[in-house]
């Protein structure tokens, strides 16, 4: 079992559709991540939050927007995505680095998104 | 953040202890060296860290040559569950560095019966 949890484990959905997925935590941590992992490839960074604001974007395209609305939630919305979207899409979260400068990251189980 | 280089796969007998090899010869003075494993369809579970020590905890211990320039993951007794890619990341310290963990290609570990 994770501490992190999100939701949906598996979605499906066409190109011109509008979806979220959901990140929550109650660790008290205030850094949250999110992560893409393809097929057999280790996960890339996307984004980062800290205290609730972007602090780090790794050029994404704007067809995925986060949202951190409060200190235990993270959202990515998904629009307009291409088939080559699809992947298993991870959260994490940690103490924020001023806080603890080691605390490890943990993630949840993802959403695996199929984009057809 | 340093470069790791880990083997691509690593076979290991169920009981046995399964030691884990991971080069970084460019890691510097403030940097951590990570492990994580990832089961087939689970989300990247965390392991151990450590910064200069030797350290141990109720999963593994991680053992670090004194110049860090190499590091050890020793799972003591293996069960067919460690079966996973493992990966070790060195993860900088600094507000924007220190706030990515960067995954390289990892080992796949395969227990065997």
């Amino acid at each position: 079992d994770t501490e992190v949890t999100q939701t949906p484990k598996h979605l499906v959905m066409g190109m011109t559709n509008k979806k979220s997925l959901k990140c929550e935590q109650h660790m008290g941590h205030r850094a949250m991540y999110w992560y893409k992992q393809k097929a057999k490839k280790p996960p890339e960074l996307m984004f980062v939050y800290s205290y609730e604001k972007l602090s780090i974007n790794e050029s994404v395209p704007s067809r995925f927007s986060p949202e951190c609305p409060n200190s235990s939630l993270l959202n990515l919305h998904l629009h307009a995505l291409q088939p080559e979207d699809s992947a298993l899409y991870l959260c994490a979260s940690s103490h924020e680095k001023r806080f603890r400068d080691d605390s490890p990251l943990h993630f949840g189980n993802g959403t695996r998104l199929t984009v057809t | 953040d340093a470069k790791t280089t880990q083997p691509t796969s690593m076979d290991c007998a169920e009981g046995r202890a399964a030691n884990l090899p991971c080069n970084h010869s460019t890691i510097s003075g403030n940097e951590y060296v990570y492990w994580y494993r990832q089961i087939h369809s689970q989300g990247p579970q965390y392991i151990i860290h450590g910064l200069k020590n030797n350290e141990t905890n109720e999963m593994a211990s991680l053992i670090i040559t004194e110049d860090r320039k190499s590091s050890t993951l020793i799972l003591p007794h293996a069960t067919l569950r460690d079966t996973a890619v493992y990966y070790c990341i060195v993860r900088g310290s600094g507000e924007t560095s220190g706030s990515r963990l960067t995954f390289g290609e990892g080992t796949q570990l395969t227990v065997n019966p």
